[in-house]
């Protein structure tokens, strides 16, 4: 799986939004990112993920570049609960046995 | 709709014991996967089931590590004779098959501190 890289922290304030950048120029054809994240004490969460259109669900939206060597999580109104650690993760979608590979992720700190 | 579950918790060994972690996977989920989690750290993969078939165990850092999943639902992570590095987070995660795999749905982990 190619290799991503992402800030170590970022901070926002509460209310606004909250864009994560995401660098992965090593990226395979058939390679999607995924977005996760993880707050303190809990398991990853899956938020989202795309090939190379733009991608929005309930929780975010993903915006990946047309070279497809970054994107950006975008959480459009920011709030405490969304204090956690981002992983950017690319992957074959359709391997069942393809692990996730973690990186070290952001540290996104919400703000009051 | 039910989630991951793991137990226990938190768990403390002395060095020297062997422990063992479960892990209800969501039901009908043919994939899990099994990663350890230092402090600090982003999660590494440990192994690998699809039903009851262990598949990949590449991850799993000694031959003191072993998994199973006998009848393609739950699965037990067994360490034997633990060491002060084997403390971390053990986190157990499921998914579907097809396009969505790569939609891993975690427990909260276990805790193991050695001591």
């Amino acid at each position: 799986d190619a290799k991503t890289t992402q800030p170590t922290s970022m901070d926002c304030a509460e209310g606004r939004a909250a864009n994560l950048p995401c660098n992965h120029s090593t990226i395979s054809g058939n390679e999607y990112v995924y977005w996760y994240r993880q707050i303190h004490s809990q398991g990853p969460q899956y938020i989202i993920h795309g090939l190379k259109n733009n991608e929005t669900n309930e929780m975010a939206s993903l915006i990946i570049t047309e070279d497809r060597k970054s994107s950006t999580l975008i959480l459009p109104h920011a709030t405490l609960r969304d204090t956690a650690v981002y992983y950017c993760i690319v992957r074959v979608a359709s391997n069942a046995g393809n692990m996730l590979t973690f990186g070290g992720g952001t540290r996104l700190m919400v703000k009051p | 709709g039910a989630g991951v579950s793991q137990s226990p918790r938190y768990k403390v060994a002395k060095r020297g014991q062997d422990v063992a972690l479960r892990c209800d996977p969501i039901s009908g989920h043919v994939s899990l996967f099994w990663y350890q989690q230092a402090l600090g750290q982003g999660p590494e993969f440990l192994t690998y089931f699809q039903n009851e078939a262990q598949l990949d165990k590449s991850g799993l850092p000694s031959d003191r590590f072993f998994a199973e999943r006998p009848e393609g639902s739950v699965s037990t992570l067994k360490i034997q004779r633990t060491q002060q590095e084997d403390s971390a987070v053990y986190l157990c995660a499921s998914s579907r098959t097809g396009t969505r795999a790569g939609e891993q749905y975690f427990g909260p982990g276990t805790r193991l501190t050695v001591t």
